[in-house]
């Protein structure tokens, strides 16, 4: 049971490079976040999805994009890469409804320099 | 909004002495949850314990306890007998229907 796959683990951007974070799941969890977390801060949502095909804007959208074609996978891409985003990455799954935790990937370190 | 607050950001405890780790929240929700999250120095996020907003009963598991006081909109963190391996940041999070929300976290560091 794998849980939660991101990758890459580590990656370096140069200021305009573009990349996609990669994230899947197999628990057949319908809901699905990306997370960034800055050194020595809490986690900030990015985009989440409530199924296949449904896509939300969280707290710090700007500089992303989000599918969700299939439940399994939500990549996260980011365009035109600066260095205010330079952060720690992670996704996670859940089932639906507010007492259901979250299950985390191990997470994705960018740096853009 | 959802709004977390966790007011301590660096704390300090003894070896096997307890240590409360503080937490306040502001929703207008009737229904989520609250849930601490445990970040070691290697990155990953380590669920600890979970409480409903409809349970009458703190929460427990093992050496960590969850005081929750829903009135005052607080649920802390209590460890109890600190072990050296207790040492990393601690999150506080809510969830609501959609998704979960987190305090800036505090850094607890047990002294041998």
């Amino acid at each position: 049971n794998a849980g939660v796959t991101q990758t890459p683990k580590f990656r370096i951007l140069k200021i305009g490079q573009s990349m996609t974070l990669q994230c899947a799941q197999d628990m057949n969890h319908n809901y699905m976040y990306w997370y960034r977390q800055d050194p020595g801060m809490g986690l900030k949502l990015i985009y989440y999805s409530v199924g296949a095909g449904i896509t939300d804007k969280g707290e710090v959208p700007n500089g992303y994009n989000v599918s969700r074609s299939t439940t399994e996978d939500f990549p996260l891409r980011l365009e035109l890469a600066a260095p205010s985003q330079t952060s720690v990455y992670f996704c996670a799954s859940s089932l639906q409804g507010p007492f259901y935790g979250y299950t985390f990937g191990s997470g994705t370190r960018l740096t853009v320099v | 909004a959802q709004k977390i607050t966790q007011t301590q950001p660096g704390m300090f405890v003894q070896e096997k002495e307890a240590v409360t780790l503080d937490c306040t929240y502001d929703t207008s929700d009737q229904s989520y949850g609250l849930f601490w999250y445990k970040q070691p120095s290697s990155g990953e996020m380590i669920f600890l314990i979970y409480q409903g907003s409809y349970d009458e009963q703190n929460a427990t598991e093992g050496r960590y306890s969850l005081n929750f006081q829903k009135a005052r909109k607080s649920a802390n963190l209590v460890i109890s007998a600190s072990q050296l391996g207790d040492s990393a940041m601690y999150f506080c999070a809510m969830r609501n229907n959609n998704d979960m929300r987190f305090g800036a976290g505090t850094r607890l560091t047990v002294k041998p």
